[in-house]
């Protein structure tokens, strides 16, 4: 079975300040990843996505991830963050057959001034 | 725009009683998923609707069932409400072809 780890519950960091929010996956097949960022009493929104091609992905709001097959991670990084990226980010994972995703556990990013 | 729209925004139910949670979107996406969060957690899949019939199931229990119409709304029923069954539920919608699945604001769901 699929999983997602996301190895850092909270990742404190100053505005302005670059960041990496790490994920893990396991899985024997190919695989579609995505990263999605929940701010408080609201639903989620997609950051990026890799499907194939170019390991490095760019999404919105200034953030990229980088797809590394060997050590089946897809790292979310951001070179200056601001306040408002204070959010709850989620690394998930969906097989190429079906529409399911499997959800890491998330990462706070709490970014103060 | 997929513009998914989720109600209730907020729900709270005794123990043992029966929920309806409702998803409606105008994108014509025809694929829908539901996800249960509860809190501090990442979404849980709980199963997924392809042309009004189940298309795949996760680990939760058969009180937890669902409908998709042929407008592709959808309904998420829970029976015999537990306090466990206290979380986020979200629906997300697919099947445009990009892979991506939309996700709506979500239903609050309290059982005291």
């Amino acid at each position: 079975a699929q999983s997602v780890t996301q190895l850092d519950s909270q990742v404190p960091v100053f505005e302005e300040a670059p960041v990496e929010l790490r994920c893990n996956y396991s899985s024997s097949v190919s695989v579609y990843l995505f990263w999605y960022v929940q701010y408080p009493n609201q639903g989620l929104q997609l950051l990026l996505k890799y499907l194939s091609g170019s390991t490095l992905v760019k999404g919105i709001n200034g953030f990229e991830a980088e797809f590394n097959k060997s050590q089946t991670s897809f790292h979310l990084r951001k070179p200056s963050v601001h306040i408002s990226d204070t959010a709850e980010y989620f690394c998930a994972v969906k097989d190429t057959g079906f529409q399911k995703l499997v959800f890491g556990t998330g990462t706070r990013l709490l970014v103060s001034p | 725009e997929t513009g998914v729209t989720q109600s209730p925004t907020h729900l709270i139910k005794t123990r043992g009683q029966q929920v309806t949670l409702r998803c409606s979107s105008q994108s014509g996406h025809n694929t829908v998923s539901w996800y249960q969060q509860a809190l501090g957690q990442g979404p849980q899949f709980i199963f997924q609707y392809y042309r009004e019939e189940e298309n795949g199931r996760g680990n939760f229990p058969p009180r937890f069932s669902g409908l998709q119409f042929p407008n592709y709304s959808s309904e998420l029923n829970v029976n015999a409400l537990e306090l466990d069954d206290s979380a986020l539920y979200l629906c997300a919608l697919s099947g445009g072809g990009d892979y991506e699945q939309y996700f709506g604001p979500g239903t609050r769901l309290t059982v005291t």
